[in-house]
């Protein structure tokens, strides 16, 4: 069982680029999630999924959107990229909303 | 809406130490708790978490948190840490439909 994969593992972009970080689990957990961790401010929570099907917003959703089309895909896509959005990005599921997250191993992601 | 508040930033201990890593929440319900650890180059794992029952949770590599609720607190404990223990800490809450990550400990261990 893998988990949780995410792709790519980094990659730098240049800024106005679209980019979609994929993230894909294979535990049949109903809730998906995308945090950013910066340093100094924690992780903080970019959009989730309850369910296949539905998706909602975090605390810093401007600029990325998701989908959740099946229980296993949760790609985070970058419309535009800009320079404020350098991070690492951590893709996490959890069988429920109140249940123990499992994280994947993070997107190093920088804009230029 | 829920907020988790993580005291310390950044502590340094040597090995035996003893460690207490405070996490303070605002939120009126019942709420769900969690400690979360993250060694250096690695993701995210679980530590410990609280639900009900017992306010006094043990979890992985001898660690534990006790939830009180009348100061809105679930404070990460160890009575002897190691060198191994060095990462960053995150504490978690979850009130309404998501959790909120406290902006987390970096916990440096001196060999």
């Amino acid at each position: 069982i893998a988990g949780i994969t995410q792709a790519p593992t980094s990659q730098i972009l240049a800024a106005g680029r679209r980019m979609t970080l994929r993230c894909t689990q294979d535990m049949r957990h109903n809730a998906m999630y995308w945090y950013r961790q910066d340093l100094g401010l924690g992780l903080r929570l970019i959009h989730y999924s309850n369910t296949a099907g539905t998706t909602g917003k975090g605390e810093v959703p401007d600029g990325y959107s998701v989908s959740r089309a099946n229980t296993d895909d949760f790609p985070l896509t970058l419309a535009s990229a800009v320079p404020s959005q350098t991070s690492v990005y951590f893709c996490a599921s959890s069988e429920t909303t109140i249940d123990t997250q499992y994280f994947g191993p993070g997107t190093r992601l920088t804009v230029l | 809406a829920q907020s988790v508040s993580q005291h310390n930033h950044h502590v340094i201990l040597s090995e035996a130490a003893s460690l207490e890593l405070g996490c303070n929440y605002s939120y009126g319900g019942t709420v769900n708790l969690f400690w979360y650890v993250q060694y250096p180059g690695q993701h995210l794992q679980l530590l410990l978490k609280y639900f009900s029952g017992d306010p006094l949770v043990k979890g992985i590599k001898g660690f534990e948190a006790e939830f009180i609720k009348s100061k809105f607190s679930f404070n990460l404990r160890k009575p002897s840490v190691q060198w191994s223990d060095t990462a960053e800490y995150f504490c978690a809450v979850k009130g309404d439909d998501k959790i909120i990550f406290g902006k987390g400990t970096r916990l440096h261990i001196l060999p």
